[in-house]
C-alpha cells in the first residue's frame, strides 16, 4: 500500500535559522511529490513539486526541498526560517499514472520562534 | 485559496440530519476531489469526478454522497449514516491535462455535530 510518512509532528526553530521538514514516502514506480501549507482554519497551499529531473526542487515563498530516491525522501528546507512560515505543512505522492490520487503524510507543525 | 469556493465556512448539525456541503470552482478545472482532515490523521479522499455526471467513491466514502450535474459544482452531502461526521471538510479541483498537475484547494467548511 502507497503511504507517506511525516516523522516528526512539530518542528521548532529560531527565526533566521534554516529549517527542515521531513517527508518519506512509500509508491510504487515513481510517484510525484508535493509540499503543500496549511494555515489555521484555511484551505492547503500549494508549496512546490517534484516530477523528475533535477532533485532539487524550488517552490514558493523561498522553500525549496531535495528529492533522493536511494533514501525514499522529500524533505522540505529553508535557509532562514520567518515566525510568517509557522503553520501546518503536509507532505502528498501520488502515482504518475492515470488519475491523480495523492496519499498525505500525517502533517508537521512548523513553530518558529522570534 | 485560489478559484475555489466553500460554503458555508462553519456548519452545525444535529444527529439524524443530512447536510450538504457546497463547493464551486470557477477554474475550468474537470477533476474535484472532497477530503476529509481530522486532528493528527492528514487528510482521506471521500470522493472524487473527473469529469461532470461521473464520480467515484475515495477511501471513506460510507456515509457520504456526491453529485456532478455542472462542471463547477461539487457538492457533498453527509448523511446521518456517517458515524462521525465531525471533522473539517475540504474541496480541491484540478487541471487534469496532466497527472502531476496539482490540486487547488478551497477555504474549507468545519462541520460539527451536536
Amino acid at each position: 500500500a502507497q503511504s507517506v510518512a511525516q516523522p516528526e509532528d512539530q518542528v521548532n526553530v529560531a527565526e533566521g535559522n534554516p529549517l527542515t521538514v521531513k517527508c518519506t514516502y512509500s509508491v510504487s514506480g515513481n510517484p510525484y511529490l508535493f509540499w503543500y501549507v496549511q494555515y489555521p482554519n484555511r484551505g492547503l497551499q500549494f508549496l512546490l513539486k517534484y516530477i523528475t529531473g533535477d532533485n532539487l526542487v524550488k517552490g514558493s515563498y523561498g522553500f525549496e526541498a531535495e528529492f533522493n530516491k536511494s533514501q525514499t525522501s522529500f524533505h522540505l528546507k529553508k535557509p532562514s526560517a520567518l515566525v510568517s512560515d509557522s503553520a501546518l505543512y503536509f507532505c502528498a505522492a501520488a502515482m504518475n499514472t492515470g488519475f491523480q490520487k495523492l496519499v498525505f503524510g500525517t502533517g508537521t507543525r512548523l513553530l518558529v520562534s522570534p | 485559496d485560489g478559484g475555489i469556493t466553500q460554503s458555508p465556512k462553519y456548519l452545525f448539525r444535529k444527529e439524524g440530519q443530512n447536510v450538504t456541503l457546497s463547493c464551486e470552482q470557477n477554474l475550468n478545472h474537470d477533476a474535484m476531489y472532497w477530503y476529509r482532515q481530522d486532528p493528527g490523521q492528514g487528510l482521506r479522499l471521500i470522493y472524487y469526478s473527473q469529469i461532470v455526471n461521473d464520480f467515484q467513491k475515495g477511501d471513506i466514502a460510507e456515509g457520504y454522497s456526491v453529485s456532478r450535474e455542472k462542471k463547477e459544482s461539487f457538492p457533498l452531502t453527509v448523511t446521518s449514516a456517517q458515524k462521525n461526521p465531525t471533522a473539517f471538510y475540504l474541496c480541491a479541483s484540478r487541471n487534469k491535462g496532466s497527472s502531476y498537475n496539482e490540486q487547488f484547494f478551497g477555504p474549507g467548511t468545519r462541520l460539527t455535530v451536536l
